[in-house]
């Protein structure tokens, strides 16, 4: 069975500051792993996604983040937050029998001016 | 350009009366997602669809129905059955493979007035 932990349901960040939210999965065999961003509103959008290979994965709008194996972590970075990043974001992870995806609860990013 | 489409973007429904939210996408994804999300809940699945004239209860399917009659449509049924409805339901797709990841429709929002 697979699933994800989203760490810290709200975070609140300055304008300018660094950007970190976690995500946790466990996974049964080797995970396909997801973040997604979605304003007000609106549908998710893909934000990058691990699959194989470098394990540090850079995405839209400044974002990356790194799978850790041993940490079975893939948390989500931006070194300088802007307005425009507030928003929900969720991470996910795939790679089971089927192609559903198991999603996190999801972590509502405020950026302060 | 290829891409997801929901119909109504808002939805109001009496009670008792059954309601109908339209998914289609010209992406010729396998796939088909109906989620259901709520205010802290992040996504919920309701049916999906891994192929035409075939689909699969997800985690809350009951008040729901759902038909795969061609590639590009997954339109659902939220039923009178279905007591509480009131929520942001969205739509996806994905290519058959687990590395994709799903592409998401700009979301129904349905009230009960």
């Amino acid at each position: 069975a697979q699933s994800v932990t989203q760490l810290g349901s709200h975070v609140s960040v300055s304008e300018g500051a660094l950007v970190l939210l976690r995500c946790n999965y466990s996974s049964s065999v080797p995970p396909y792993l997801f973040w997604y961003v979605q304003y007000p509103n609106q549908g998710l959008q893909l934000l990058l996604k691990y699959t194989t290979g470098a394990t540090l994965v850079k995405g839209i709008n400044g974002f990356e983040a790194e799978f850790k194996k041993s940490e079975t972590s893939f948390h989500l970075t931006k070194p300088s937050a802007h307005m425009s990043d507030a928003a929900e974001y969720f991470c996910a992870v795939g790679g089971g029998a089927t192609n559903k995806l198991i999603f996190g609860t999801g972590t509502l990013l405020a950026v302060q001016p | 350009d290829g891409g997801i489409t929901q119909s109504p973007k808002y939805l109001f429904r009496k009670e008792g009366q059954n309601v109908t939210l339209s998914c289609e996408q010209n992406l010729n994804h396998d796939a088909m997602y109906w989620y259901r999300q709520d205010p802290g809940q992040g996504l919920r699945l309701i049916y999906y669809s891994q192929i035409v004239n075939d689909f699969q209860k997800g985690d809350i399917a009951e008040g729901y129905s759902v038909s795969r009659e061609k590639k590009e449509s997954f339109p659902l049924t939220v039923t009178s059955a279905q007591k509480n409805p009131t929520a942001f339901y969205l739509c996806a797709s994905s290519i058959a493979g687990r590395e994709y990841g799903y592409t998401f429709g700009s979301g129904t929002r349905l009230t009960v007035v």
